[in-house]
């Protein structure tokens, strides 16, 4: 089963920040937080991972609390490319499977 | 285009006949997933490789299901006896991995639907 807990949709105007929850309460030390997003009829795409500290791309941003039971994955300007599914998943740093959740349906709309 | 390919990427049969689809990853990395997908659910993992060993199986993946990779490189997956129930997207990933890889996020295919009549 995931580990993740997030909201299954959110809305948000074009231009605007979008910023996707995640809980994952029950993290280990050794598990990584990874975000993949899923527009319709494609195959997922790697966005981000983090452990403990906040990190940046050229996608996207992650804010991960203190405790890193939760995370917030931030799209700075959404544009309509960007209506996917996002999903976030817990992992362990030698990698393997991805146990995927039910994710979070963005919409983005102009 | 140097991405991960499935082929084909699309597949209608006849519930009870055999189906294959091939995989092939982006050339260096060395491991290889299978994930299922239905409508309106996440991808589940069903198996993967590391160069030609079979190195996890999901309880998912009964005896109809057969993965391989023989020479590391392309792998395929075979449904046997197909069911209805057996219609999905089947994704497939790849990615580098194991000891001192830290750099191991997997990319995937535009995978393959399966419709079984």
């Amino acid at each position: 089963d995931a580990k993740t807990t997030q909201p299954p949709s959110m809305d948000c105007a074009e231009g605007r920040a979008a910023n996707l929850p995640c809980n994952h309460s029950t993290i280990s030390g050794n598990e990584y937080v990874y975000w993949y997003r899923q527009i319709h009829s494609q195959g997922p795409q790697y966005i981000i991972h983090g452990l403990k500290n906040n990190e940046t791309n050229e996608m996207a941003s992650l804010i991960i609390t203190e405790d890193r039971k939760s995370s917030t994955l931030i799209l700075p300007h959404a544009t309509l490319r960007d209506t996917a599914v996002y999903y976030c998943i817990v992992r362990p740093t030698q990698g393997g499977k991805l146990i995927f959740g039910q994710g979070t349906e963005l919409s983005v709309k102009p | 285009d140097t991405g991960v390919s499935q082929d084909p990427r699309h597949k209608i049969t006849k519930r009870g006949q055999n189906v294959t689809f091939r995989c092939d990853p982006i050339s260096e990395h060395n491991r290889l997933y299978w994930y299922r997908q239905t409508l309106g659910q996440g991808p589940e993992f069903l198996t993967y490789f590391q160069n030609e060993a079979q190195l996890e199986k999901s309880r998912l993946l009964s005896d109809r299901f057969s993965a391989e990779r023989p020479k590391g490189s392309f792998s395929t997956l075979e449904i046997q006896r197909t069911e209805q129930g057996d219609s999905a997207m089947y994704l497939c990933a790849s990615s580098l991995g194991g000891a001192g890889v830290s750099y191991n996020e997997q990319f995937f295919g535009p995978g393959t639907r399966l419709t079984v009549l």
